[in-house]
């Protein structure tokens, strides 16, 4: 199975509550992605573990968490959301860098 | 300043036709090079790598890499209307796991 899941496919949320979204993949990859996507703009990375290790990117570090409970699942967490973080939330998986990364379907955030 | 950008923002090419995209970097760390494609309603699906200078040929899609002028770029030839979709070029460094994507090319194949 080379499918990476995510949890739920649309999400409605609240100005000012917090967001989590989930994903897994059965592929035991040591590395999981999280990018964010916005109409006409390239997926940008938010944060990636690399095993157990989370590397979040400098200019999103305040704005996303996230957690690794096991090699098979990632958390996105939001904990404050902003209309500004209306996008579609993929997630991804691969071994090393010279790898093949396999995504999920994604995440439609809307912020209201 | 974004890392990876790409040309044409979108592309129409009639069925069998050659359709060409294009992708440079701006950060001479990548080592390797890859295309991806998406369908809508569908996440990004890898099509091929190529972390070496010259052609990497796969079926009906040729990829070339320049990595002295950091360009990367893949041809599409015969096209087919099911090879509409949004291409993705990704470039990533050897040292560490992070990947970065550029904007897409929007590519319509017309019967």
């Amino acid at each position: 199975d080379t499918t990476v899941k995510q949890n739920p496919r649309y999400k409605l949320a609240r100005v000012g509550k917090p967001v989590n979204l989930i994903c897994s993949q059965t592929m035991n990859h040591d590395t999981m992605y999280w990018y964010q996507k916005k109409p006409n703009q390239a997926p940008k990375l938010l944060l990636f573990y690399y095993d157990k290790i989370l590397n979040r990117e400098a200019d999103t570090f305040e704005k996303f968490q996230s957690s690794r409970p096991n090699n098979s699942f990632c958390s996105l967490y939001i904990g404050s959301a902003g209309l500004e973080y209306s996008a579609m939330y993929l997630c991804a998986s691969a071994r090393g860098s010279d790898t093949e990364v396999f995504f999920g379907k994604g995440t439609r955030l809307t912020v209201v | 300043q974004q890392k990876v950008q790409q040309s044409p923002e979108s592309l129409s090419v009639p069925e069998g036709g050659m359709a060409s995209l294009n992708c440079t970097s701006s950060d001479r760390n990548f080592q390797y090079f890859w295309w991806y494609r998406q369908h809508s309603g569908e996440g990004p699906k890898a099509l091929m790598s190529i972390f070496s200078d010259g052609d990497k040929k796969e079926g009906r899609f040729t990829a070339h890499l320049n990595k002295a002028s950091l360009h990367v770029s893949l041809h599409i030839r015969d096209s087919q209307p099911s090879d509409s979709a949004l291409y993705f070029c990704a470039a990533s460094e050897q040292s560490n796991n992070r990947i970065f994507f550029g904007d897409g090319t929007q590519l319509v194949v017309k019967p």
